[in-house]
């Protein structure tokens, strides 16, 4: 199955730095989905992207699928310690196979 | 609907016993995935079952591990005989797919399995 790449694996921010995940995928996608998962839990799903360049926003989390429908990159301005967890791309969503997360540790 | 339903939430067996996990989709929904999740693999994605069909079944790791889907509201995942490198945490999802456009996958709470 297709398999998608995230960097970094981990990152470390002071509270109200920003963060950025990428994921890239060596075939096209049809398109991908976010997840978030807190210590301890599940994975919560975020946001999904389906168009060539598109960009979503949810309050401070940026969300672009490229216009090549190759990579993708999860981008939170001003991260707060709410922030806190792994945070995975998955595609293709029939398949649902997920990316290695990057997680993250915010630093009050 | 109370999501996905997995039991038990932990479970710590002696090596060589037979492990059941047990899952209930969201009702409606007609694709479920088992994952494995450890520190070193990550979120393994180990089978994938739509409309109780087993669709891809590449990732169960070898032939102790077994899924069924006897019915739309139920799976098991089982482990003969299990081995402590099983320890993980194991987690079920549902959705419903809807073309190219999929829907989000719910996952539940995941079953802690501990293997000593």
């Amino acid at each position: 199955g297709q398999q998608v790449m995230q960097i970094p694996q981990y990152q470390h921010v002071q509270e109200g730095e920003d963060f950025t995940t990428y994921c890239n995928s060596s075939t096209t996608l049809s398109n991908i989905q976010w997840y978030k998962q807190r210590p301890g839990g599940h994975p919560v799903f975020l946001i999904q992207l389906v168009k060539s360049g598109e960009v979503k926003k949810q309050k401070r989390l940026t969300f672009q699928f490229g216009e090549a429908k190759k990579n993708s990159s999860l981008h939170i301005t001003a991260t707060q310690t709410t922030d806190v967890g792994t945070y995975f791309c998955a595609g293709p969503p029939a398949y649902m196979r997920f990316g290695a997360g990057t997680r993250l540790t915010v630093k009050p | 609907d109370a999501g996905v339903i997995q039991s038990p939430r932990h479970e710590v067996t002696e090596m060589g016993q037979e492990v059941t996990l047990r899952c209930k989709p969201i009702s409606g929904h007609n694709s479920l995935f088992w994952y494995r999740q450890t520190m070193m693999r990550g979120l393994e994605l180990l089978i994938y079952f739509n409309n109780n069909v087993p669709i891809d079944d590449s990732g169960m790791p070898e032939d102790r591990f077994s899924a069924k889907m006897p019915n739309a509201s139920f799976s098991t995942l089982k482990i003969q005989p299990s081995e402590p490198r099983d320890s993980a945490v194991y987690f079920c999802a549902s959705s419903f797919p809807g073309g190219e456009s999929d829907t989000e996958a719910f996952f539940g709470q995941g079953t802690r399995l501990t293997v000593v």
